[in-house]
């Protein structure tokens, strides 16, 4: 079984550019995770996705970060403009239904983001 | 006060040796709680997973969870090099179809197996 892909691995811009990520989910599995990751830290959630519906964005800032998972499969994370404190590792994880008891998520490698 | 609290470490063992990690909570609501383990440069994966309290063993891994102390506690015996890594533990009060309810993570505990 193919597990959660995302592109790209690195990434490194300055400050108040736009950056994007994508990330494709384990097939068949219904709910999408962005978290962000800083250094030193442990993940933080930033949204949740079930199929192309929005779950939980309450930590998402939302005047410079959006997502979207149009077709309830692949995701798309965007920032803009970038800071510096954006600089982590972002990281998408699935699962096959958060409602499930038992639900298990499933982390992809990440993205690094550098921001200089 | 965190809600989930964790020593960063670094813990350094050598081959063979028990390991202990903790992790404290100060929300009574956790009901479901995990152990990741993240290598470097890699995402992190699930190890244990737990619900209330009590102990769950899994090979050379075990969890504990002490709900009247917001206490959880992962044991590795007989541990190997290949065990070094960063270990998250992660809880949430999740329950089926409520929003809101996302795992909170650890900081994390770094530990090194060494030969």
């Amino acid at each position: 079984e193919a597990g959660v892909a995302q592109s790209p691995r690195y990434k490194i811009i300055e400050k108040r550019q736009s950056v994007a990520f994508w990330c494709n989910p384990i097939s068949g599995h219904a709910t999408l995770y962005w978290y962000q990751q800083i250094l030193g830290q442990g993940p933080k959630l930033l949204i949740q996705f079930q199929n192309n519906g929005v779950v939980d964005d309450s930590q998402l800032p939302k005047d410079r970060f959006s997502a979207e998972r149009l077709k309830g499969v692949d995701s798309t994370l965007k920032i803009q403009p970038a800071k510096l404190e954006d600089s982590a590792v972002y990281l998408c994880a699935s699962s096959l239904d958060w409602t499930s008891r038992r639900d298990t998520q499933y982390f992809g490698p990440g993205t690094r983001l550098t921001v200089l | 006060q965190k809600e989930v609290e964790q020593d960063p470490g670094p813990l350094s063992v050598p081959e063979g040796a028990i390991v202990s990690l903790n992790c404290t909570y100060s929300n009574s609501a956790f009901q479901y709680f995990m152990w990741y383990r993240q290598y470097s440069r890699k995402g992190p994966e699930l190890l244990m997973y737990t619900y209330s309290s009590g102990n769950k063993e899994d090979g050379r891994f075990t969890a504990q969870v002490d709900k009247s102390s917001k206490y959880i506690s992962l044991f590795i015996r007989d541990s190997q090099p290949s065990d070094s890594a960063t270990y998250l533990c992660a809880m949430s009060p999740r329950r089926r179809n409520q929003a809101g309810t996302a795992l909170i993570f650890g900081k994390g505990t770094t530990l090194s197996v060494s030969s």
